[in-house]
């Protein structure tokens, strides 16, 4: 089955500059992979997601690369901002053509931005 | 107001006793899914469920089960096989088959505490 690593499991950065996320994952059929932010206490919210007939995508501060070829992805945030401090989780899923996602997911990285 | 409902966000559970987590969604998904999070260990899978009266095991289904005898429903029953059941309990929800969005949708999630 699918196993994702995620690193580092901890991220302390001053306010205005970038974070990077690294995951990779192990099935060379996953399609899908999505980015999670979970605040303290709070729902894991989608905040962007990539397939895998795309190399990046951006979305504002936020972008994901892909590369398929080494199965690993990251996240990337510019200009961090004290709100963007959360747990963010990356995720693969080979559903993306059938609609069905199944989705595994790595252990986290707490991201701590510092005013 | 679209979206899943958990119930209830806190619950308590003593020795030997089986309890039963709500999940609800109105989103007219068509898969449901229950996941455990556990600090440091990210999302893990329990139980899923792609379509109305059907529904497989995830990676940690031991002590749990489920039903799905609605769309709109998919309880999870926490029973006294399950020896740790301490853990906050996420729901969650995605389009079927020909959707575009593919991202899923969380429940604001159970916390249960065996006393």
């Amino acid at each position: 089955g699918e196993n994702v690593e995620q690193h580092p499991s901890t991220l302390s950065v001053q306010e205005g500059d970038s974070a990077v996320i690294k995951c990779t994952y192990s099935d060379s059929a996953s399609n899908y992979f999505p980015w999670y932010k979970q605040e303290l206490g709070k729902r894991p919210q989608l905040i962007i997601d990539i397939r895998s007939n795309v190399g990046e995508k951006k979305d504002q501060r936020i972008a994901v690369t892909l590369n398929k070829t080494a199965k690993h992805f990251s996240l990337h945030i510019t200009e961090t901002q004290p709100e963007d401090s959360a747990v963010y989780f990356c995720a693969a899923s080979s559903g993306f053509r059938t609609g069905f996602q199944k989705l595994v997911f790595g252990t986290g990285t707490r991201l701590l931005v510092s005013p | 107001d679209g979206g899943i409902t958990q119930s209830p966000k806190y619950l308590f559970r003593k020795e030997g006793q089986n309890v039963t987590l709500s999940c609800e969604q109105n989103l007219n998904h068509d898969a449901m899914y229950w996941y455990r999070q556990d600090p440091g260990q990210g999302l893990r899978l329990i139980y899923y469920s792609q379509i109305v009266n059907d529904f497989q095991k995830g990676d940690i289904a031991e002590g749990y089960s489920v039903s799905r005898e609605k769309k709109e429903s998919f309880p999870l029953t926490v029973t006294s096989a399950q020896k740790n059941p301490t853990a906050f309990y996420l729901c969650a929800s995605s389009p079927g088959q020909g959707a575009k969005n593919y991202g899923y949708t969380f429940g604001s999630g159970t916390r249960l505490t065996v006393v």
